[in-house]
């Protein structure tokens, strides 16, 4: 049973570029979360989503980010017009339940962008 | 607001001595979970150890266990027998049921030391 997947793992991208970072939930879940870790901090929260459906994006920087979770394929973080403070390792996890009872978030591998 | 608070940024151990991180909390949310995970080079995040806050006995996983002091809203790591693979970044995170987003402190640096 896959995990969470994200790609790419590793993606580079030159100031004003576009970065799309894409992550495919567990089997069987469908709420995603993607959560941004800047050098040296912990994960914070950036938006909630459902298939087609942004529950929450109150985490995420007003320009520039866009996150969407279509009803097929994955989800897509999308950061316009990057700028090194954009460097950072970006996590998404899944889960498959109501998010109005616990239930736990698998975390994928991450993806580490540079801005150079 | 809730926070969590990792007030140390590096601690180091002997192989095979034990060793025990500090996690405090601020909420006034009465149901709510509480973990450690560990991050390796590789950044992966892995679930160490989870904690019911309405559950009183402290959670143990093999090697790891954890002193849960909900008055205290203290929730520290101990890690015994230390092995070289427990070298990791170490976060504690938080999380109201009902809500969605895990809150994390800002971690601490466990080097083991052979």
């Amino acid at each position: 049973n896959a995990g969470v997947m994200q790609n790419p793992r590793h993606l580079v991208r030159r100031r004003g570029q576009e970065a799309r970072l894409r992550c495919s939930p567990m089997k069987g879940h469908s709420h995603v979360y993607w959560y941004r870790q800047l050098p040296e901090e912990g994960l914070k929260f950036m938006v909630y989503l459902q298939k087609e459906n942004i529950i929450d994006e109150s985490g995420m920087p007003k320009e520039r980010f866009s996150a969407e979770f279509p009803k097929e394929g994955p989800s897509i973080l999308r950061i316009q017009q990057v700028v090194r403070g954009d460097s950072a390792a970006y996590f998404c996890a899944s889960s498959p339940k109501s998010r109005f009872s616990y239930n736990e978030q698998f975390f994928g591998p991450g993806t580490r962008l540079t801005v150079l | 607001a809730q926070t969590v608070t990792q007030s140390q940024p590096e601690m180091s151990v002997q192989e095979a001595e034990t060793v025990t991180l500090s996690c405090t909390y601020d909420t006034s949310e009465s149901d709510y979970y509480l973990f450690w995970y560990k991050q390796p080079p590789s950044r992966q995040m892995i679930l160490v150890i989870r904690q019911e806050a309405y559950k009183q006995q402290n959670a143990t996983e093999n090697r790891f266990s954890v002193n849960f002091q909900k008055a205290a809203k203290s929730f520290s790591l101990k890690i015994s027998d230390s092995q070289l693979g427990d070298a990791a970044m170490y976060f504690c995170a938080y999380f109201t049921s009902g809500t969605y987003k895990y809150i994390f402190g800002t971690g601490t640096r466990l080097k083991v030391l052979a």
